[in-house]
């Protein structure tokens, strides 16, 4: 049993590229979500969908976009990375009132 | 508002001492809670939860919560911690009809020999 996996696991970006960062999760939840971390920050939630075909946005949404095409997948964009997006990614997944379940996170860094 | 608030951003605590992790959340967000740690450069991982039930929730490594509703508090205790907890530490609570979950801002646990 799998549960959330990340790809990649670290990334170097150049200011403008895009890029999208993908979560795959294998416990038929309903609810997905992105997060990142920066030191003295916390978690903060970016996106997040309560199901296929739905998406939200969250505190930070700004520079992000998702999609969820599949139940199973959950995928974050960067259409044009800026330093300020230099981060940990965190993806989680959970059931309605249920602990979410986390990936191993990306690291991204963007010059 | 719902919040859920961590009241000490860093503990520091010798190896074998008790250790009481605090937090406290707002009597508007749902009564299930949720410790997580996250062990460095790992993900979040739960720790134990608060659904129903027994006041008294405990983990397989040691730690215990207590869910106090007079109080709203659920704080986190072992007591005797060893280097191994060193990590940071988060408690968190599902918003209900929201689909998303209020986390604290999270306490690092050093643990020191």
């Amino acid at each position: 049993n799998a549960g959330v996996t990340q790809t990649p696991k670290f990334r170097v970006l150049k200011t403008g590229q895009s890029m999208t960062l993908l979560c795959a999760q294998d416990m038929n939840h309903e609810y997905m979500y992105w997060y990142r971390q920066d030191p003295g920050m916390g978690l903060r939630l970016i996106h997040y969908s309560v199901g296929e075909g739905t998406t939200a946005k969250g505190e930070v949404p700004d520079g992000y976009n998702v999609s969820r095409l599949k139940k199973q997948n959950f995928l974050l964009g960067l259409e044009s990375a800026a330093p300020s997006q230099t981060s940990v990614y965190f993806c989680a997944s959970s059931g309605d009132l249920q602990p979410q379940h986390f990936g191993d996170g990306t690291r991204l860094s963007i010059l | 508002a719902q919040s859920v608030t961590q009241l000490d951003s860093q503990v520091p605590v010798f190896e074998e001492a008790p250790v009481e992790l605090r937090c406290n959340y707002s009597s508007s967000v749902s009564v299930y809670l949720f410790w997580y740690v996250q062990y460095p450069n790992q993900g979040l991982q739960l720790l134990l939860k608060y659904l129903s039930g027994s006041t008294l929730v405990e983990s397989i490594n040691g730690f215990e919560a207590e869910f106090n509703k007079s109080q709203t508090s659920f704080h986190l205790r072992k007591p005797s911690v060893h280097i191994s907890d060193t990590a940071e530490y988060f408690c968190a609570a599902p918003n209900t009809n929201a689909g998303k979950s209020t986390f604290g801002d999270g306490t690092t646990l050093t643990v020191k020999p």
